[in-house]
């Protein structure tokens, strides 16, 4: 079954720098990556998704690229700010029915 | 809209007790599921439904129960508590998935304690 690996899961900008999250998956018929952000205490919220038709989307300071010959996506903070301190989960779908399976998740912490 | 809603907020079990988590949706969904959420381990599939009197497995079914007689409810049972389910318990919906995927969204979370 598919399977997701995430990396890193702990890291930690300044104020204003970038910051970048890796997951690769293993089945190839996976067609949906989405990524949450989960604030401490909080449920999962989407905050941007790509579909394995499109090579990089874009929502202002979030960016989203996926390599489907290497099997691996990535998500792009820049200008980052306190409150993009949180948990980030990718996901890929996998199986018939679309399921998604989670990576581990990254802890982000963004020092004023 | 109340979105997704999930009762109880809290809940603290003995081992061998059994107990239904509730999980409503008003937003017509046809796709339900249940997460938990451990340590280090991000969300782990339980059990999904693709519509009403559908139900399948997904990546740790074990030790509990499922049922779809509604669209819009979809609680999650445990048969006899072990401390080994002591974790946070999320469901989700989203539209159906036979066009492609689509966003799931979350409930608040059930975070249950099994003694």
């Amino acid at each position: 079954g598919e399977n997701v690996e995430q990396h890193p899961s702990t890291l930690s900008v300044q104020e204003g720098d970038s910051a970048v999250i890796k997951c690769t998956y293993s089945d190839s018929a996976s067609n949906y990556f989405p990524w949450y952000k989960q604030e401490l205490g909080k449920r999962p919220q989407l905050i941007i998704d790509i579909r394995s038709n499109v090579g990089e989307k874009k929502d202002q300071r979030i960016a989203v690229t996926l390599n489907k010959t290497a099997k691996h996506f990535s998500l792009h903070i820049t200008e980052t700010q306190p409150e993009d301190s949180a948990v980030y989960f990718c996901a890929a779908t996998g199986g018939s029915q679309g399921n998604l399976i989670f990576g581990k998740g990254t802890k982000l912490s963004v020092k004023p | 809209n109340a979105g997704v809603t999930q009762t109880p907020k809290f809940q603290v079990l003995k081992t061998g007790q059994s107990m239904t988590l509730q999980c409503a949706q008003d937003m017509n969904h046809e796709y339900m599921s249940w997460y938990r959420q451990d340590p280090g381990m991000g969300l782990r599939l339980i059990h999904y439904s693709v519509g009403a009197g559908i139900t399948d497995q997904g990546e740790v079914p074990n030790g509990y129960n499922v049922s779809r007689s509604t669209t819009e409810d979809f609680p999650l049972r445990l048969l006899s508590a072990a401390p080994s389910q002591t974790s946070v318990y999320f469901c989700a919906s989203s539209y159906s998935n036979l066009a492609g995927p689509n966003e799931q969204f979350f409930g608040p979370g059930t975070r249950l304690t099994v003694l």
